[in-house]
C-alpha cells in the first residue's frame, strides 16, 4: 500500500517568505502530525490533527500552523519565514489509537 | 510525558546481536514503549511497540522487566544496512504526539 507522501521533497525560500507543506496520508489513517528535524534540536512535535480538528500542539511560535481537510490529507504553513526554520518537517500518520506511526520521507527546507 | 535515556552511540561488527537500552523511570501505567529507526534524510521508520515482557517480531526483540523501567531493543545478527539511530519513546493513550530524544546512533562495522 502507499506509505505517507510529502510535497515537495525540496524547497528553497527567503526570509520573510511563507511556505505550504502538504502530506498525504496511508488510506484509512486519521491522524496526521507534524514534527520539526534539525541538528541541534532533533524531533520536536508541532502538532497532531485527527478529523480536521487540532488535538495537540507542540512549544512552536504562531508562525507555524497547520490545517487537515475531510480526506485526513494536511498541511502545515509557515509564515514569515526565519533562517532558523530551515529543517527537515516530517509528516506521520496513523490509525486512532495505534502508537505506530508511519512517517514520510519529510521535506527539506532551506531559508536563505 | 516519560523521559527516556539512552547510549548516545554504540558500535558493533557485523553478525553479532546488539542490544541498546533505554531507561525511563517514570514511565505511566498507560504507556507504551516503542522504537523507531532513522536513516539520514529520512523519516524515523517503526521498529517494534510493547507494554510488557517481550515482543518480537521479524526484524527485533522488545525486552521489558517487570517494572518497567527500562526497555532493551535487541537486533539480531546486524548487518551494514543497520547503521541507523535508534530512537525509544514512551507514549500513552491521549497524547496524541511522539517525543523523541537524542536517540541512539547505531554504527555497523564490517
Amino acid at each position: 500500500k502507499a506509505g505517507v507522501t510529502q510535497t515537495p521533497r525540496y524547497l528553497i525560500k527567503t526570509r520573510g517568505q511563507q511556505v505550504t507543506l502538504s502530506c498525504s496520508p496511508i488510506s484509512g489513517h486519521r491522524s496526521v502530525s507534524w514534527y520539526q528535524q534539525t541538528p541541534g534540536q532533533g524531533l520536536q512535535f508541532l502538532f497532531e490533527y485527527f478529523s480536521e480538528t487540532q488535538r495537540n500542539k507542540g512549544n512552536f511560535p504562531g508562525r507555524f500552523s497547520g490545517r487537515q481537510f475531510s480526506n485526513s490529507r494536511s498541511e502545515m504553513n509557515v509564515s514569515t519565514l526565519e533562517l532558523g526554520d530551515s529543517a527537515l518537517y516530517l509528516c506521520a500518520s496513523s490509525i486512532e489509537g495505534d502508537y505506530g506511526y508511519t512517517f514520510g520521507s519529510g521535506t527539506r527546507l532551506t531559508v536563505v | 510525558l516519560a523521559k527516556t535515556t539512552q547510549p548516545i552511540s554504540m558500535d558493533s561488527y557485523e553478525g553479532q546481536e546488539v542490544n541498546i537500552t533505554c531507561s525511563h523511570n517514570n514511565i505511566a501505567t498507560n504507556d507504551y514503549i516503542t522504537w523507531y529507526q532513522q536513516f539520514p534524510s529520512q523519516g524515523p521508520r517503526f521498529i517494534i511497540q510493547g507494554y510488557k515482557t517481550k515482543v518480537t517480531n521479524e526484524v527485533a526483540s522488545l525486552f521489558i522487566p517487570a517494572d518497567r523501567k527500562s526497555s532493551t531493543l535487541s537486533l539480531p545478527r546486524v548487518s551494514l544496512s543497520d547503521t541507523a539511530v535508534y530512537y525509544c519513546l514512551v507514549a500513552g493513550a491521549g497524547s496524541y504526539q511522539l517525543t523523541f530524544g537524542k536517540g541512539t546512533k547505531l554504527s555497523v562495522i564490517p
